[in-house]
């Protein structure tokens, strides 16, 4: 079983839906949890950054945490054509080395 | 705004060629990182530094060295490049706390032919 898991898509969805992207995990000493967009040709950009259990709302990016079912959910809302990406989900136990773990990513398409 | 800056966007090189990727970062941070991408096997480490002239092995450095002479900048260097090393390299920099996400660059894609 791999530590993280996030079903890589592609996912499709028309613009103005509710994107639900997830991510599950192994390690019980995770803690910190981060969402990435990735565009074609760059490098990852850090979209939300949340510690142990919780929501957290930015714009039409809300991230939550569900340490008790190891469960990681990133909602957008009114998606648009820019969303358009790969979403990866990272996570950290917080540990000296920083030894980040990140999922696959899922491709997602936001059709016009 | 944090930026990372590879030197390279694309790369092509041959089998058995010392290859180095540049990696600069402005904003003072004490760690870096170098990661590589593949199709469905997610950002893996290679090394990470936590200061000048300090290197970590990450989850798979074999095949693979660092060089970190100044803060803002950490170099990854493959000795004898392999087909097996075509890859998109990442470089990141995060501060000097454990809890600090990481901020990447654009990314170098590299083939080894």
């Amino acid at each position: 079983q791999k530590e993280v898991e996030q079903d890589p898509g592609p996912l499709s969805v028309p613009e103005g839906a509710i994107v639900s992207l997830n991510c599950t995990y192994s390690n019980s000493a995770f803690q910190y949890f981060m969402w990435y967009r990735q565009y074609s040709r760059k490098g990852p950009e850090l979209l939300m950054y949340t510690y142990s259990s919780g929501n957290k709302e930015d714009g039409r990016f809300t991230a939550q945490v569900d340490k008790s079912s190891k469960y990681i959910s990133l909602f957008i809302r009114d998606s648009q054509p820019s969303d358009s990406a790969t979403y990866l989900c990272a996570m950290s136990a917080g540990n000296y080395g920083q030894n980040f773990v990140f999922g696959p990513g899922t491709r997602l398409s936001a059709l016009p | 705004d944090v930026k990372v800056t590879q030197s390279s966007r694309y790369l092509v090189k041959r089998t058995g060629e010392k290859v180095f990727l540049e990696c600069v970062q402005d904003m003072d941070h004490e760690n870096m990182f170098w990661y590589r991408q593949d199709p469905g096997l997610g950002l893996r480490l290679i090394y990470f530094s936590y200061d000048v002239k300090m290197k970590e092995k990450g989850d798979i450095p074999e095949g693979y060295s660092v060089s970190r002479e100044k803060k803002e900048r950490f170099s990854l260097i493959l000795e004898s490049a392999s087909t097996n090393q075509t890859s998109m390299y990442l470089c990141a920099s995060s501060w000097g706390d454990s809890n600090s996400p990481l901020h990447f660059g654009n990314g170098t894609r590299l083939t080894v032919t």
